[in-house]
């Protein structure tokens, strides 16, 4: 059975680090690629980039680009989403999601929710 | 940048009637390259529709998707209790990768 899944909730400060995972299991994790979507509070769903594991190939949106960190460890078939410096607006649900050849999502993880609070 | 809009913003039906969702595209989606996905409250994003009209796994048969260029349809022929949903449009034919923002599908 495919499965992705994420780390638990984080509550972090205003210019706090983070970084969440997310672990395949079930099919072959370098096979895929897996990507990163940010819903706000409320809102809809927004692409923030992928990563192939097997080379770390990595992709970003626009929007994305130099904010938020994406990497993967094949070994244990582990992405990664991070930030060096957390700002109130980092606050949403964070998911990852499988997709062959940076296409649509097949399979998704249960989302991590980022709390960033004084 | 494809932007995809989506309309109506809420559709208001009953259990039993057809649900036609709307997905415009800002520029044409080649390939087809189209997705559509379930969203219920508390839960991750279910993958309903890929490449414009293929039903993924386990997706039953009054969900179908059509169109291609710039406009695209997602339709639920009779609706189910459990079909109350948000579903968003997603196009993977460019990147950066977008999505629409959203049809709620209300009682």
């Amino acid at each position: 059975e495919v499965q992705l899944v994420q780390s638990g909730a984080e509550v972090k400060k205003p210019g706090e680090s983070l970084k969440i995972s997310c672990q395949g299991s079930g099919y072959t994790f370098t096979n895929y690629w897996i990507g990163w979507v940010r819903q706000m509070p409320g809102k809809g769903l927004e692409w923030m980039g992928f990563i192939y594991p097997r080379d770390s190939d990595t992709r970003y949106s626009p929007s994305f680009q130099g904010q938020v960190t994406i990497s993967a460890d094949k070994s244990i078939n582990t992405a990664y989403l991070q930030w060096s410096s957390l700002k109130a607006s980092d606050i949403a649900m964070y998911y990852c999601g499988r997709s062959s050849g940076r296409r649509d999502f097949d399979y998704w993880g249960q989302g991590t929710l980022v709390t960033v609070s004084s | 940048e494809i932007v995809l809009t989506q309309s109506p913003g809420t559709l208001s039906l009953s259990p039993g009637e057809r649900a036609t969702l709307s997905c415009r595209a800002s520029e044409s989606v080649n390939n087809r390259y189209l997705a559509w996905y379930q969203q219920k409250p508390g839960q991750a994003p279910r993958l309903l529709i890929y490449d414009a009209s293929n039903k993924a796994t386990g997706i039953p048969a009054r969900f179908s998707g059509s169109g291609s260029g710039t406009d695209f349809t997602l339709t639920i022929s009779r609706l189910e209790p459990e079909d109350f949903a948000v579903y968003y449009c997603h196009q993977y034919s460019s990147s950066p990768q977008t999505f629409g923002q959203g049809t709620k599908v209300e009682i």
